[in-house]
């Protein structure tokens, strides 16, 4: 079974910070998609990285694909309180073609 | 309406009830997913359909079951549910089942069962 596990569950800081959330697994995926989940509503693709190693900004937030492709970061510059969500990792099984979800960070930016 | 919509948004139902989940996608998508989102546990997929025929269930009880009368609807009918089966109850539709097509979820049913 694939499992991709997310560091840390829960993250509590001060606007202005700066933070790193990583997700985890010993399996290989062919790509992983990052999705934000504002409360009341459903997540929402904020980008997909496919080539090991592969870096893609978007604004404040950098997301980086592991060059095994085991593993994902996505660090988030100088926070806001927009940036407020449940941050979910999902990556696509190598051999299964599966859209595996993440375990969750939950982030909360105080102003 | 855009995007994928989800009717009720919050529902409260006893053990012996029945009643049904609605979800409604107005992008073109063939693929229509519901999965399960409970607290401290990941994301579980349910069930999914392309153009309306089921492709995957996994391992669903059957007090959950799903209908796709058309590539635009989807439905999930409750019925003799447990108390451990209130969650957040999210719909997703994709181009297609393949797993890096980017899915669009709705804003989800908060179920709760007394």
């Amino acid at each position: 079974t694939q499992l991709l596990e997310q560091s840390p569950q829960f993250l509590s800081i001060q606007e202005g910070e700066n933070l790193t959330v990583y997700c985890n697994s010993s399996s290989v995926f062919s790509s992983l998609q990052w999705y934000r989940q504002e409360p009341g509503e459903g997540p929402v693709l904020l980008v997909t990285v496919v080539t090991g190693g592969e870096v893609k900004k978007l604004k404040r937030l950098t997301f980086q694909f592991g060059d095994a492709r085991k593993d994902s970061s996505l660090h988030i510059t100088a926070a806001q309180p927009g940036d407020t969500g449940l941050y979910l990792c999902a990556g696509v099984g190598y051999n299964t073609d599966k859209l595996i979800f993440g375990t969750g960070t939950r982030l909360q930016v105080f102003p | 309406e855009t995007g994928v919509t989800q009717t009720p948004r919050h529902l409260v139902m006893g053990m012996t009830n029945k009643k049904s989940l609605k979800c409604e996608q107005h992008l073109g998508h063939n693929a229509m997913y519901w999965y399960k989102q409970s607290a401290k546990k990941p994301l579980e997929l349910m069930f999914v359909y392309s153009l309306e025929e089921r492709v995957e269930n996994n391992s669903v009880p059957s007090r959950f079951s799903p209908e796709c009368p058309n590539s635009s609807h989807l439905f999930l009918h409750l019925h003799t549910l447990q108390p451990e089966d209130s969650a957040l109850y999210l719909c997703a539709s994709s181009v297609g089942t393949g797993g890096g097509y980017e899915q669009y979820f709705g804003p989800g049913t908060r179920l709760t069962v007394t």
